[in-house]
């Protein structure tokens, strides 16, 4: 099993580009949610994918926008880049449950993106 | 809406000695509670989770952690530590009656573990 799979691993962009994130969820899994990691800080919820729908979205700008594919991989796109969305972007499957349920967030390694 | 604060931005440590991460934790609604671990270069690994029960849970690596409810706090123990714990702690929570699993993080205690 290869666990939670991201592409690429480090990529440097200039502000005003556009940048796509890749992650393929662990084997079994539905459901994709993307996280924020700013340096010397704890990861923030972006968004999270289940059914090719995004289901639930954190305090991030529009500019931040996702796709689930029907494989359950999953991408994330920033448009018009600013220096502060430097950050490790971290993705992490899991299985939805229903409130009451739970099931563990399995995280890749993340995406180091750094805006010049 | 949730919020984690971890109480220490670093701890440094012997090996071999005990340490305490501490986390407290704000919310309107009830939680679950959850450590985990960052190595450097690499993802997040859950170490241990409160979904509920006993209070004093027991996770991976020697670490345990205890639920205080009136205290609004989940902090995490491991009685001796070796140097392959030198990572970054986070502790989360999620709300336990909402479909699916977002997780709000605290800012994160470095431990640093020394010879």
């Amino acid at each position: 099993d290869a666990g939670v799979t991201q592409s690429p691993t480090h990529l440097i962009k200039t502000r005003g580009q556009q940048v796509t994130l890749r992650c393929s969820p662990k084997s079994g899994h539905d459901t994709v949610s993307w996280y924020q990691q700013a340096l010397g800080q704890g990861p923030q919820f972006i968004f999270q994918y289940y059914e090719e729908e995004e289901r639930q979205r954190g305090n991030f700008p529009d500019r931040f926008s996702g796709h689930q594919f029907p494989n359950y991989s999953s991408e994330l796109n920033v448009n018009a880049l600013l220096l502060g969305d430097s950050a490790l972007y971290l993705c992490a499957s899991s299985l939805l449950w229903l409130a009451g349920g739970i099931n563990e967030q399995f995280f890749g390694p993340g995406t180091r993106l750094t805006v010049l | 809406a949730q919020s984690v604060t971890q109480l220490d931005s670093q701890v440094p440590v012997f090996e071999e000695a005990p340490v305490e991460l501490r986390c407290n934790y704000s919310s309107s609604v009830s939680v679950y509670l959850f450590w985990y671990v960052q190595y450097p270069n690499q993802g997040l690994q859950l170490l241990l989770k409160y979904l509920s029960g006993s209070t004093l849970v027991k996770g991976i690596n020697g670490f345990e952690a205890e639920f205080n409810k009136s205290q609004t706090s989940f902090h995490l123990r491991k009685p001796s530590v070796h140097i392959s714990d030198t990572a970054e702690y986070f502790c989360a929570v999620s709300p336990t009656k909402a479909a699916g699993n977002k997780l709000t993080f605290g800012g994160g205690t470095r431990v640093l573990v020394k010879p």
